[in-house]
């Protein structure tokens, strides 16, 4: 089926650091999300964009927090001043369109903040 | 807002017992979608099942589920559990704006 790739699968950082975390979505798609999730914990929306845009975001997304997919490329999500608690596996989403939403995800990237 | 209830963090079956994963939810939304997504070890998370229209059973892969708009729930259900369908469980809500939110997720553990 279609593949979403994230790149790199882990990533280790100090505390304080800048983080760009990569994620190639299906092709076609033209929605893409991000989620968090803490070891041991659920699963967590985070960001929605589409057309260049963030469509909608969560409590979670804070203002150290940006997105973009420049000339579609990958879509990245920046983390800058990275904080321990952004310690947790991000999963990147694409679908190809609304009503219902139907995710298509990547295996995740384990993001550790020392 | 919308949230998804998951109550079983993990089960655990025989093989060749019947599966039943709880899944609730609350929303404002009448047009809400309910889907379950499984995560394999080592592997992405990826759509099991959608809802279809209130009390039609939807089926794919030997899983099946029914929505109940009347009490709230999507529960996923399989005749006969295999050692292949260990994993982790995610029940998610969505409309047709929104992006979907997860449950807890239940782990389900097959033994021989």
């Amino acid at each position: 089926g279609p593949k979403v790739l994230q790149i790199p699968s882990h990533q280790i950082i100090d505390m304080g650091q800048m983080v760009t975390l990569n994620c190639d979505p299906v092709s076609n798609h033209l929605y893409f999300y991000w989620y968090k999730q803490i070891l041991g914990q659920q699963m967590e929306f985070l960001v929605n964009f589409y057309n260049g845009k963030v469509m909608e975001k969560s409590k979670l997304f804070k203002d150290q927090f940006s997105v973009e997919r420049p000339d579609g490329s990958y879509f990245t999500l920046k983390i800058q001043p990275t904080a321990l608690e952004d310690s947790a596996v991000y999963f990147c989403a694409s679908s190809p369109d609304r009503g219902p939403i139907t995710l298509y995800f990547g295996a995740g990237t384990r993001l550790s903040v020392l | 807002g919308d949230s998804v209830t998951q109550k079983e963090g993990l089960v655990t079956l025989t093989e060749g017992l019947p599966v039943m994963l709880n899944c609730t939810y609350q929303t404002i939304y009448s047009n809400a979608f309910l889907f379950w997504y499984v995560h394999y070890l080592n592997e992405s998370p990826r759509l099991l099942l959608k809802s279809s229209t209130d009390n039609k059973r939807t089926e794919h892969q030997g899983f099946h589920a029914t929505l109940h708009k009347s009490s709230s729930s999507f529960h996923l259900q399989k005749s006969s559990a295999q050692l292949s369908d260990s994993a982790l469980y995610y029940c998610a809500l969505s409309d047709n704006n929104n992006a979907p939110r997860f449950g807890a997720g239940t782990k389900l553990s097959v033994k021989p």
